[in-house]
């Protein structure tokens, strides 16, 4: 496709229940991002990938988080045992390799809406 | 502790005017500064990146200044119209050596153009 995907749109989640939150990049962009956004706020920063290196999992909020891009191209975020302060958009976005002096822009997708119940 | 800001009010303005967006942030160096503009129910659209050493960019209608002994970056829209009305967002490019990268984000401003 043209544009960053993500899937699903939706999701609703029991309290407890584990999640799977898919990302399909630009074809050819090496890095891709993670952020969440809660309503009324910027982006936060969750993880980055360099294809399926992940440098850096610093904004991950807590070890019921995991990410994985293991060919170097879609990505996943997983939640396990969902609470309610992970209702939120989790953006995922990916950009071609960072090269200096280059104005290397970030692609978002919609994002998936999740909300914990 | 790092914190950028961005007007916390959200901004009405006449068609055909300018707007005027700001951007704050302490105990930050970026090297690169970036705006979004994101639209309900979507994900943000990158419009302009700057660098610490520019002082200003333009791209159509969008001009965006940078001033890192202020710690300070200003967005403006000319002749703006009914469809610029978004929430625009303020990113800093937490680059470093390692090729390491991530945004920090402003909460954003939401901007409303009335005809």
């Amino acid at each position: 496709g043209a544009g960053v995907s993500q899937s699903p749109r939706y999701k609703v989640a029991k309290r407890g229940q584990d999640v799977a939150l898919r990302c399909d990049p630009i074809s050819g962009h090496v890095s891709l991002f993670w952020y969440q956004q809660a309503l009324g706020q910027g982006p936060e920063f969750l993880t980055y990938f360099q294809n399926e290196a992940q440098l850096d999992k610093s904004g991950l909020p807590s070890d019921r988080f995991f990410a994985e891009r293991p060919e170097g191209s879609v990505s996943t975020l997983k939640i396990q045992r969902t609470q309610q302060e992970d209702s939120a958009v989790y953006l995922c976005a990916s950009s071609l390799v960072w090269q200096e002096g280059h104005d290397t822009e970030a692609f978002f997708g919609q994002g998936t809406r999740l909300t914990v119940v | 502790s790092q914190k950028i800001e961005q007007n916390s009010e959200a901004l009405n303005i006449q068609e055909g005017k300018t707007a005027t967006l700001t951007c704050n942030y302490t105990n930050y160096s970026p090297a690169y500064l970036q705006w979004y503009r994101q639209d309900p129910g979507r994900g943000p659209v990158f419009l302009l990146l700057i660098r610490e050493n520019e002082k200003e960019k333009r791209k159509e209608r969008l001009k965006v200044t940078f001033d890192t002994t202020l710690k300070q970056s200003l967005f403006h829209i000319t002749a703006s119209q009914p469809a610029d009305s978004a929430t625009y967002l303020c990113a800093l490019d937490d680059y470093n050596a390692g090729n390491n990268r991530k945004l920090i984000w402003g909460l954003g401003t939401s901007l409303a153009v009335n005809p």
